[in-house]
This record gives structure tokens, C-alpha cells and sequence, in this order.
């Protein structure tokens, strides 16, 4: 399995509160990425890293913001939670060797705002 | 506009029975790659497997096999003598070569096998 963990695993917080995620790889790969998942949508890309310090927005990366200091460490944050932003959050990591590689998922966060 | 489609919200065979989730992509790439994605209950995203454009071959493995057909733009999964286990969300998923940063996916079909 690929090295990824995403801390924490659940949370409920209530509404306006500041959120953190942290998604952390052990394999060196160069890209990750943050998605929601929310039923009816799939999979649905937040934001994304090609590097240190290199990010970018995905389709709804409204009310999200990321920082990648650190190859092994992405983190999201919810400046100001708001109940639209309830859903089960996954971290995914890929290699940049070729592009024909796969994402890889961590077991993702659920989290709740109240 | 959806770039990955899968139109089977839901599907629930009998176990032992034959199913094909169907993934139909829009890309204008020429070189593109497909994946195939597996979520059962315990919520996990499972990688099942990877098509390159440039290789329409069929894939076979155990009781899964994939159709590629870039004719269709289809890249269909076949179960064949489902188990109970196989009940899951499946998703698919396109990477196009002039965004490879960037996966796209459809919004996934649950199966569900009856015993």
C-alpha cells in the first residue's frame, strides 16, 4: 500500500471554525492532491501540488486553501467552516515519473460541521 | 461539460451474474490514460487499473476484464460470476497528456451483489 495518512481520520467542529487536514506521504512522490467526496458528485478536485510550494486550485476550491512546505506534507485548511463543507475528504499522491501513473488514496477524513 | 460519464447511478445483480459498468469519456487529446477505481464500504479508493490510448488491447484479469474502444469513447468493466464481495462504488477516471496534473472523474456506480 502507498504510504499516505491522513490526519484526522473524523471531526466535527461546529460552523465558522478554522479546520486543518493533513495528508503526509512517505514515498517522495512529487504530486498530491485533495479532493471531496460527496454523494451524487464522485470525486470532486479541490486543490493540487506539483511541488514544494507549487499549488493550484481544482473545481471547488472556494472556501479551501493549501500549503506544501514539505514534499511529505500537504495540508487543507477551512479558514471559516461552513456546513456545505461537510463531506468525507481524501488525499491522493502520484508519481511524476510518467504520466501514465495512478493516483494513490488515503483512507480519507470525514468531517462534520455543525 | 462532464468529461468522464457514467451514466449507471446504481446496479444490483444476483450473485454468480454477469456485470458491466459502463465509463464513457470526452477528451480531445490524443494521448490519454484511464483508470479504473474501486470503493467498497469501508471507504478506501482502490486502483484497479490503467489503459494508455495508444493501447485499445483488452484486459483481462481473474473475473474482471476491461473494453477499451476509442471508437465510443468507452472504457467498459465487466464482472463476470459476481461474489458478494464485489459491492462497491467503481470510478472512473481520465488523465489527458496536456493536463496530466489532473485526474477527472466520473461520479461512480454502486454496485450492489445480492447473495
Amino acid at each position: 500500500d502507498a504510504g499516505i495518512t491522513q490526519s484526522p481520520r473524523h471531526k466535527v467542529t461546529e460552523t465558522g471554525t478554522p479546520v486543518t487536514l493533513r495528508c503526509h506521504q512517505t514515498e517522495n512522490h512529487r504530486y498530491m492532491y485533495w479532493y471531496r467526496q460527496d454523494p451524487g458528485h464522485g470525486l470532486r478536485l479541490i486543490h493540487y501540488s506539483y511541488g514544494v510550494k507549487d499549488t493550484d486550485k481544482g473545481e471547488v476550491s472556494d472556501g479551501y486553501s493549501v500549503s506544501r512546505s514539505k514534499t511529505e506534507d500537504f495540508l487543507l485548511t477551512l479558514e471559516s467552516a461552513t456546513s456545505s463543507q461537510t463531506s468525507v475528504y481524501f488525499c491522493a499522491i502520484r508519481n511524476a515519473d510518467s504520466l501514465n501513473q495512478p493516483q494513490h488514496f488515503g483512507d480519507g477524513t470525514r468531517l462534520s460541521i455543525l | 461539460a462532464q468529461k468522464v460519464t457514467q451514466a449507471q447511478t446504481e446496479i444490483s445483480v444476483v450473485e454468480k451474474e454477469d456485470v458491466t459498468l459502463d465509463c464513457v469519456y470526452e477528451t480531445r487529446d490524443t494521448t490519454y490514460y484511464l483508470f479504473w477505481y474501486k470503493q467498497p464500504p469501508s471507504g478506501e479508493l482502490v486502483f484497479l487499473i490503467r489503459r494508455n490510448s495508444f493501447d485499445e488491447q483488452n484486459e483481462i484479469s481473474g473475473r474482471y476484464s476491461w473494453n477499451f474502444q476509442k471508437s465510443t469513447s468507452s472504457f467498459n468493466f465487466t464482472i463476470t460470476a459476481s461474489q458478494v464481495v464485489d459491492s462497491a462504488v467503481y470510478f472512473c477516471a481520465l488523465s489527458e497528456a496536456n493536463t496530466g496534473n489532473q485526474f477527472y472523474f466520473g461520479t461512480g456506480t454502486s454496485l450492489t451483489v445480492i447473495p
